[in-house]
Order: C-alpha cells, then sequence, then structure tokens
C-alpha cells in the first residue's frame, strides 16, 4: 500500500529557531498533501493544504509566514516551523492524496513529528 | 455546530463486549466517510470505508445514515487491542474534515 515517511520524528529546539519537517511519498506521486496539528486529546486540525507546484492554502488562523510550506515535487512536501516559540509545541502530521484523485481508500497519514519548543 | 461531532468519550468496556459509536456531520454535500484508529502519539490508520449499504470487516461493522446525516462504528468482541481512539474522516469536495475522536478502553 501506499507510503508516506515523515521526518524527523520527534524535535527538541530552542525558541526562536526554525525546524523543518519533511514528508515523502514513497511509492506514488502526491498531488496534494494535508499539513494538520494536533494538540493533546484534541482533534487533528488542518494547518493547509499543499499542491505541487502552487502556493499552499492555509486555514483561517493559520500563519503562512510562521509555517512555510514548500510543495515542490509530487513526493516532497516540506513544512518548516519558522522562529518556533513553546505554544508551537504539538504534533505535526502530514497526509498524502495520491494523484488522479482520491479513492475509497482514505488518505495516507506520515508517522507524524512530536515538536518539543523549549 | 461542527462539521464532524463525536462523542470523545472515554467508553469503558470489558472484554469481549460489543461497543458503537456515531459521528455527525453537517454537510449533507460530503460524499466519503471513513473511520481511523489512532493510538495514543502515534499517526491516524485507515480502519474502513464507510458505505451507503453499510460494510462489515471482521468484528467492525460501518454503517451510514445520509438522511439523518450520520455514520456509525460497531465493534464485536471487543478486544484489548482495541483500545484506542477513533476518529471519523468525512469529505466534502477533496479535503477531509476529522471528528475529534471517541476513546476506547477495553479492560480485562
Amino acid at each position: 500500500g501506499a507510503v508516506v515517511s515523515q521526518h524527523p520524528s520527534r524535535v527538541i529546539c530552542k525558541s526562536g529557531t526554525s525546524v523543518k519537517i519533511e514528508c515523502r511519498s514513497l511509492d506514488f506521486q502526491a498531488t496534494t498533501m494535508f499539513w494538520y496539528r494536533q494538540f493533546p486529546k484534541q482533534s487533528l486540525m488542518l494547518m493547509a493544504t499543499s499542491n505541487e507546484g502552487s502556493k499552499a492554502t492555509y486555514e483561517q488562523g493559520v500563519e503562512k509566514d510562521k509555517f512555510l510550506i514548500n510543495h515542490a515535487s509530487l513526493t516532497l512536501s516540506t513544512l518548516t516551523v519558522t522562529s518556533a516559540h513553546p505554544e508551537d509545541s504539538s504534533f505535526y502530521i502530514c497526509s498524502a492524496m495520491e494523484r488522479g484523485g482520491w479513492t475509497d481508500y482514505g488518505y495516507t497519514f506520515g508517522s507524524g513529528t512530536r515538536l518539543t519548543v523549549v | 455546530r461542527k462539521e464532524v461531532e463525536q462523542d470523545p468519550g472515554p467508553f469503558n468496556v470489558p472484554e469481549g463486549a460489543t461497543v458503537a459509536f456515531n459521528c455527525t456531520y453537517s454537510n449533507s454535500a460530503s460524499q466519503s466517510f471513513f473511520w481511523y484508529r489512532q493510538d495514543c502519539r502515534k499517526e491516524p490508520k485507515l480502519l474502513m470505508s464507510v458505505y451507503s449499504s453499510g460494510n462489515e470487516d471482521g468484528r467492525f461493522t460501518a454503517q451510514l445514515n445520509r438522511a439523518s446525516q450520520y455514520i456509525s462504528l460497531l465493534i464485536r468482541d471487543s478486544k484489548l487491542s482495541d483500545s484506542a481512539t477513533y476518529l471519523c474522516v468525512v469529505k466534502g469536495s477533496y479535503i477531509p474534515t476529522f471528528g475529534r475522536g471517541t476513546s476506547l478502553i477495553v479492560h480485562p
């Protein structure tokens, strides 16, 4: 089945630094990737939709200058948390949709990145 | 009203019990429905799609009621390993919306 690789799985960084999270589709072409954030005991909240070769579409309330998304190829999307602050500490997960549109098979998720800003 | 609503639980059930979760959605134009399972600190994994005619996969049965705008998940003969959070996912155009999940705890 489709596999999405997300790295790093865990990162601790100092406040004010930037962190880059990578999401790769390993055996399929992902024209669209979704970036989610999940706080403890909360649901997955969509942050942005990333389309290959174009600018990401951000959800209301998500700062595009703080959460930089790049989807330069059909197999790679990156999320960079710039000038991270402790309130950015969360679980970030990417999800990919295969080229050709979604199917009844749902979405494939990366394994997630637990970001802790100290 | 939230787009997708679930009772967060937790549902505490003994091994062997049958348990059911519901999930309501507000967008009547929603096209696809899924149940995902999420273990603590892990990514969600697809449990099953939900079809209008209802579908079954082993001990799991999913149903869709478009008239009342809800989907359900029934788990029979609960196992300890079923303990997890079950997320309802509803998709309209192509962006999925997640419920906050229902926590299930199966105890011996």
